[in-house]
């Protein structure tokens, strides 16, 4: 079945540092990619998402692009801050199926000031 | 802005009750969700909803129950609480229009006593 593997965490780093999530997939066909970040205290939301090969989906200047040959969406953000301290989740669903979505297991960000 | 609410954020119950947790949307989507989130396991979908009176089993349906009367408004049922069930559980719900997204509730944190 469709699975999706996120980089453990947690992820400890200090202010302005560079980020990246490593995010790789297990899907037939081709299926739609998510980034969800859910705050402390708070549920899941939308970071960003790429339908298809070679999208780049941007949000809060954190990208991830759709890399169809290495089936991976990794997040990346150039300067991270504080208030982006969350659990990030990796996600895919596949297209013109079922509408669930299969998560990774999520990677805890702690940034430091 | 879309808006899903869960009936408590905190709930504590004994083992062997009966336990309800009610997840309304305002935005007319036809389809709601109810996961899990444990650490370490990441979000596991206990079961979904297309449309009212329909509902399909997740990954983890065991121990569980839902209902989808209106369209607004999806149940789970713990049918008799045990303390395995202790959990956050995040209702969401999207559209087949929505792209994809799903949008989440703030959680209901569960303690079974």
């Amino acid at each position: 079945g469709d699975s999706v593997t996120q980089m453990e965490g947690p992820v400890t780093l200090s202010e302005e540092a560079f980020l990246t999530i490593n995010c790789t997939y297990t899907a037939t066909g081709y299926p739609s990619l998510f980034w969800y970040v859910q705050y402390p205290g708070e549920g899941l939301q939308l970071l960003l998402k790429a339908t298809k090969a070679d999208d780049k989906g941007s949000n809060k200047g954190f990208e991830a692009t759709y890399r169809k040959e290495t089936t991976s969406f990794h997040l990346e953000k150039g300067s991270v801050q504080v208030s982006d301290s969350a659990v990030y989740f990796c996600a895919l669903i596949q297209q013109g199926g079922s509408e669930k979505l299969v998560f990774g297991k999520g990677t805890k960000l702690t940034v430091n000031p | 802005d879309v808006k899903v609410t869960q009936s408590s954020r905190y709930l504590v119950k004994r083992t062997g009750e009966k336990v309800f947790l009610e997840c309304v949307q305002d935005m007319d989507h036809e389809n709601m969700f109810w996961y899990r989130q444990d650490p370490g396991l990441g979000l596991r979908l206990i079961y979904f909803s297309y449309d009212v009176k329909m509902k399909e089993k997740g990954d983890i349906p065991e121990g569980y129950s839902v209902s989808r009367e209106k369209k607004e408004r999806f149940s789970l049922i713990l049918e008799s609480a045990s303390t395995n069930q202790t959990s956050m559980y995040l209702c969401a719900s999207s559209s087949p229009q929505g792209g994809e997204t799903q949008y989440f509730g703030p959680g209901t944190r569960l303690l079974v006593l």
